[in-house]
């Protein structure tokens, strides 16, 4: 059965100090590993889509990489405004596009 | 110049009414898709259709049943609402099966 874990779960950084979260992945013949931003009350937001393990992507304060097991987004010099829940998910054969649980970030100032 | 919309945003009923929910995209996309997400934030895939053919039924109750007018609309009727459909319900396109989803801002539902 596909899977997608991430971890940590949550995660408190003060601003300016990087981290990196993880996404795991099992999905069947991927064709695409995506990461998302959700903001409270509102829909998941694309930021990054990944289809071949060493591919990077970058974004403002935003870096995805992809291996043939997971997934990073590493997060350089955060700032408050980067406090969201981000959500990677997995699309393979068979229409399947599962997402992991989340990581809940909190950028303190 | 919204690009997936959803309506309602907020909708509160009584267990064993039946309900819908709207959604619109105008990004010109083959394929839409409803999400549930529940307290815990989960977001689970419950219907996909691509060119108003319906590609996946997760298990989800009958209860649920998706219509696609056309390609740009995908709605969700609810029939027979109970506690447990409290959630959050998201309605997502993409340019085809397997590409980036654009998700709409939800609809909260809360079943009394």
């Amino acid at each position: 059965e596909d899977q997608v874990t991430q971890s940590p779960e949550a995660l408190r950084l003060q601003e300016g100090e990087s981290s990196s979260l993880n996404c795991s992945y099992t999905v069947s013949g991927l064709r695409g590993l995506f990461w998302y931003r959700q903001d409270p009350g509102k829909g998941p937001e694309f930021l990054f889509t990944l289809y071949s393990a060493g591919e990077e992507k970058e974004k403002e304060r935003l870096k995805a990489t992809l291996t043939k097991k997971e997934s990073f987004l590493h997060i350089t010099a955060p700032k408050p405004e980067d406090s969201a829940t981000y959500l990677c998910a997995g699309g393979g054969y068979g229409q399947n596009f599962v997402f992991g649980p989340g990581t809940r970030l909190s950028v303190l100032p | 110049d919204t690009a997936v919309s959803q309506t309602p945003k907020y909708l509160v009923t009584q267990m064993g009414n039946d309900k819908s929910i709207k959604c619109e995209q105008n990004l010109g996309h083959d394929t839409m898709y409803w999400y549930k997400q529940d307290s815990k934030k989960f977001l689970k895939i419950m219907f996909s259709y691509n060119n108003k053919e319906l590609i996946i039924n997760e298990t989800v109750p009958n209860r649920f049943s998706p219509k696609s007018p056309d390609k740009a609309h995908l709605n969700l009727h609810i029939n027979s609402l109970e506690l447990g459909d409290s959630a959050v319900y998201f309605c997502a396109s993409s340019p085809g099966l397997q590409e980036t989803q654009y998700f709409g801002p939800g609809t909260r539902l809360l079943v009394l």
